[in-house]
């Protein structure tokens, strides 16, 4: 099974400034058709998940455009140029290369200072 | 716009059965294909299993196979997940989830269901 490492477990931030969560993966995760499954979950207190990013860097529709993704092989990164307050949450990469079974990061934690 | 509602969870003693149902509207649910996730209280997410549109293929996450079995109606938009053999750490809050990309990821989520277990 692929594993993937989240850090940090938990994010301090001020508002406005820029957040940066780290995510990686036991094994590439790029498929054999070339593109790599790698996709970013928020979860705000008291919700269900959201997607926000597939295929490492693609944002779904009605995504603030202060959340961007990055990163290949096995090495990926979430970022939050400017945090508001609305971002406090529990965010989540997950794999869906190599599956089954398709797996989750331990989530990180953002909240605000 | 893509709604998924679960409902069915609820108590239950171990070794006992629960059916979960998730009722799809928004989308071509016949052409999709559809998982359940779990998140144990305090938890992260936790991948259950997986159905083709079709209903030809099946996972399951090795901590429920042989348990439970996931199936659909397309007839009815509901998919389902039966859970026998239940044990403590099955308590959790499940969620339906819409496949994206033939089997690459999940898109949009359910409000999920509490399942319970403890006798």
């Amino acid at each position: 099974d692929v594993v993937m490492s989240q850090s940090p477990l938990s994010l301090p931030v001020t508002l406005g400034q820029p957040a940066s969560i780290s995510c990686r993966s036991s094994q590439s995760l790029v498929h054999s058709d070339g593109t790599t499954y790698l996709n970013w979950f928020q979860q705000r207190p008291g919700e269900s998940p959201r997607r926000l990013i597939y295929k490492v860097s693609n944002r779904d529709p009605g995504v603030p455009d202060r959340f961007s993704g990055s990163g290949s092989g096995t090495d990926f990164t979430l970022k939050i140029s400017r945090v508001e307050a609305e971002d406090v949450g529990v965010y989540y990469c997950m794999q869906g290369t190599h599956w089954p079974p398709f797996t989750f990061g331990g989530g990180t934690k953002v909240e605000i200072k | 716009q893509v709604q998924l509602v679960e409902s069915g969870g609820g108590v239950v003693q171990p070794g006992r059965s629960l059916r979960l149902s998730c009722a799809a509207s928004g989308f071509t649910f016949s052409s999709y294909g559809m998982h359940w996730v779990r998140q144990a209280p305090g938890k992260g997410l936790e991948w259950v299993a997986v159905i083709s549109y079709d209903e030809n293929n099946k996972y399951y996450a090795d901590s429920v196979k042989g348990r439970f079995t996931i199936s659909r109606d397309n007839s009815k938009n509901t998919l389902y997940l039966q859970m026998n053999s239940l044990r403590a750490e099955d308590t959790a809050v499940y969620y339906c989830a819409k496949d994206w990309a033939m089997g690459r990821g999940v898109d949009y989520w359910g409000q999920g269901t509490l399942v319970t277990v403890s006798s």
